[in-house]
């Protein structure tokens, strides 16, 4: 089977900046996926990387090593409103999201 | 913008009853799925369907789950006898792409199985 593991909690302050990690134990996928999650909301894209490296859209870049397993989302000048849950997926089969364990992300002050 | 609706947001029923979830996906998309969230857990892939077929489906998806396109429009994910472990956060997710790059998400309906 698949599995994705991040860290199950985050903090941070207004304006710094942070790295939730993933590690997954998977083969053949396409690629990773970052979502966000509210509270009580739905899941919202994010990031996705096909290949490996770094991929950067505003302030959030995500980072995917193949040979390693391993990939991360990072979130720049953290704001407030980043407080919420977030999750890798790896793209499997015809069309399939495999997603992780999920990371809570708190922002302070 | 396009967005994924679903209805209804929240659906109480009683253990062994039928429910059905529906979703308008965005109107330009092929690639339907529905996936569930138990609280505080991790979103778990159900079904995914394309061309009036299932394409995919998880463990999960058992002889109690059916998915139906009944129109140009809506998409349903049925559950044929509600078990209280079924209650979750239902979302239906659309896609233009094929290998899932970016799924759009509906907003989700939570179901309680009493």
């Amino acid at each position: 089977g698949q599995s994705l593991e991040q860290p199950s909690e985050v903090t941070a302050v207004e304006g710094a900046i942070v790295q939730i990690n993933c590690t997954y134990q998977t083969s053949g996928f396409y690629g990773l996926s970052w979502y966000q999650q509210h509270d009580g909301g739905a899941p919202t894209f994010l990031s996705y990387n096909a290949l490996d490296g770094l991929e950067e859209t505003g302030r959030f870049s995500s980072f995917l090593s193949r040979s390693d397993s391993y990939g991360y989302l990072l979130l720049q000048e953290l704001q407030m409103k980043d407080s919420a849950s977030y999750f890798c997926a790896v793209s499997l089969g015809f069309q399939k999201l495999v997603f992780g364990t999920g990371t809570r992300l708190l922002v302070s002050p | 913008e396009p967005e994924v609706t679903q209805t209804p947001s929240h659906q109480v029923t009683q253990m062994g009853q039928e429910v059905i979830l529906r979703c308008v996906p965005i109107s330009n998309h092929l690639y339907f799925y529905w996936y569930r969230q138990i609280l505080g857990q991790k979103v778990e892939f159900l079904v995914s369907f394309y061309n009036n077929e299932i394409s995919e489906k998880s463990e999960i998806f058992d002889d109690q789950f059916s998915v139906e396109r009944p129109d140009g429009s809506n998409f349903t994910l049925k559950i044929r006898s509600t078990k209280l472990e079924d209650s979750a956060m239902y979302f239906c997710a659309s896609s233009a792409g094929r290998m899932n790059t970016e799924a759009f998400f509906g907003q989700g309906t939570r179901l309680t199985v009493v």
